[in-house]
């Protein structure tokens, strides 16, 4: 079965610090990866989106970027966090699921605060 | 600006009663509709997923999707103190988009 693992599981760090939170998957070949972000009493927002190594969608303009460099990893990284990106970070793997249709599931997420 | 709609509640059921949640979407040519369950502090759950009109059951959960209204809707039947989380309805095939959610909470 598959498993997807997110760390670290919650951070804080300062304005102006830079970010790296990773993502794996395993028990599945070529997923499609995601990144959310869910902001405190908001709905989740897709950051970024990958088909396959090095391929990487931003859906949104923002001082984040994504990386896939292995075929089940993905990473999310900052190079100077705003207190905005605090939030509820969750990474996410597509693909068949039960009765072979296209779906998708998340990791365990990584809860930021910028302070 | 694809969107999907939910109350946010909170609904407020009783032990053992019928916890009906709704969403509407407005992109007409959506194909994969997909109900999540997310606890307090937790990640979100696939519980149902659903691609054509009608009703899906799933033991105490049925899904019922009606493309000409854009309207997907989740049953939950003897509703239990457990089920009172945050409901999340997310529509798309390989990108979603995600209602802000309705919170569920059950009485015991």
């Amino acid at each position: 079965s598959q498993t997807i693992h997110q760390w670290p599981a919650t951070l804080v760090q300062p304005v102006g610090s830079p970010l790296s939170l990773e993502c794996t998957v395993e028990g599945t070949s070529n997923p499609n990866l995601y990144w959310y972000r869910q902001a405190a009493g908001r709905g989740l927002q897709l950051l970024f989106y990958s088909v396959g190594i090095g391929q990487i969608s931003s859906e949104v303009p923002q001082n984040l970027s994504a990386s896939r460099p292995q075929d089940r990893q993905f990473i999310l990284s900052s190079k100077k966090l705003l207190l905005s990106d605090s939030g509820f970070y969750l990474c996410a793997w597509g693909g068949p699921g039960t009765g072979g249709v296209y779906e998708q599931y998340f990791g365990p997420g990584t809860r930021l605060t910028v302070t | 600006q694809k969107e999907v709609e939910q109350n946010s509640g909170p609904l407020s059921v009783p032990e053992g009663a019928i916890a009906s949640l709704n969403c509407t979407y407005s992109d007409r040519v959506s194909q994969s509709f997909f109900w999540y369950r997310q606890y307090s502090g937790k990640s979100p759950e696939l519980i149902m997923s659903i691609y054509s009109n009608g009703d899906k059951e799933d033991g105490r959960f049925t899904a019922q999707l009606n493309k000409a209204s854009q309207y997907v809707s989740l049953l939950i039947r003897d509703s239990q103190p457990s089920d009172s989380a945050t409901y999340l309805c997310a529509v798309g095939f390989q990108k979603l988009v995600f209602g802000t959610g309705t919170r569920l909470l059950v009485s015991p």
